[in-house]
């Protein structure tokens, strides 16, 4: 079945530094979507990116979606704490009424 | 948008025994998606529940195990059944925009979720 793919599985950043986190899949995605969670709460959306090379911004975050639309990235600028969470990317499922999420990235930023 | 409650919000339960989890729904949905999230793992989609037709199961679970109800376009639930320790999780339900009839589809709304740990 679908499957997307996250690199790295940890980031740890001081407080103003940038992070990135990649979404691989073997296929190519029709839309790719952003969650955030936050230690104890529940995925909250992001965005949704549709087209080849898209970028979108949202404040410190910047979203890509590759040429190809196999990849994509997320992107913080000057980390704060409150950027802490795990970070997940998600792909359409086979029959194209759910989406699949990736493993997710986890953030940590210390102060 | 859609604004999402479950309960129980968490439960400690004996191996064996059923929890019965409830989502509801702030407007009609066509589609309410179960998922498991187990402790520092990812989403896994348990189930799509449609109203008026049998839920859709996902590979690895079977309604035996997770039977789900919908009984009406706000309104589900997902029972746990016999339970062991390795159904700790959290359990979560979404569902998307109200507006969102045919894909693409847009963003998931997620309900808060119901943390089971099982003795």
């Amino acid at each position: 079945g679908q499957q997307v793919m996250q690199i790295p599985q940890y980031q740890h950043v001081q407080e103003g530094e940038d992070f990135t986190t990649y979404c691989n899949s073997s296929t190519t995605l029709s839309n790719i979507q952003w969650y955030k969670q936050r230690p104890g709460g529940h995925p909250v959306f992001l965005i949704q990116l549709v087209k080849s090379g898209e970028v979108k911004k949202q404040k410190r975050l910047t979203f890509q979606f590759g040429e190809a639309k196999k990849n994509s990235s997320l992107h913080i600028t000057a980390t704060q704490t409150t950027d802490v969470g795990t970070y997940f990317c998600a792909g359409p499922g086979n029959y194209g009424q759910n989406f699949v999420f990736g493993p997710g990235t986890r953030l940590s930023v210390l102060p | 948008s859609a604004v999402i409650s479950q309960k129980p919000s968490r439960d400690i339960c004996q191996r064996g025994t059923s929890l019965t989890i409830q989502c509801q729904v702030d407007s009609q949905v066509t589609m309410m998606f179960w998922y498991r999230q187990q402790p520092g793992q990812s989403l896994t989609l348990i189930a799509t529940a449609n109203q008026g037709s049998e839920a859709t199961y996902e590979s690895g679970f079977v309604i035996d195990k997770f039977p789900i109800s919908r009984p009406n376009l706000t309104f589900s639930t997902l029972t746990v059944s016999n339970m062991s320790p390795e159904d700790s999780s959290i359990y979560l339900c979404s569902v998307y925009p109200p507006s969102d009839l045919l894909p693409p589809y847009n963003e998931q709304f997620f309900g808060p979720g119901t943390r089971l740990t099982v003795l």
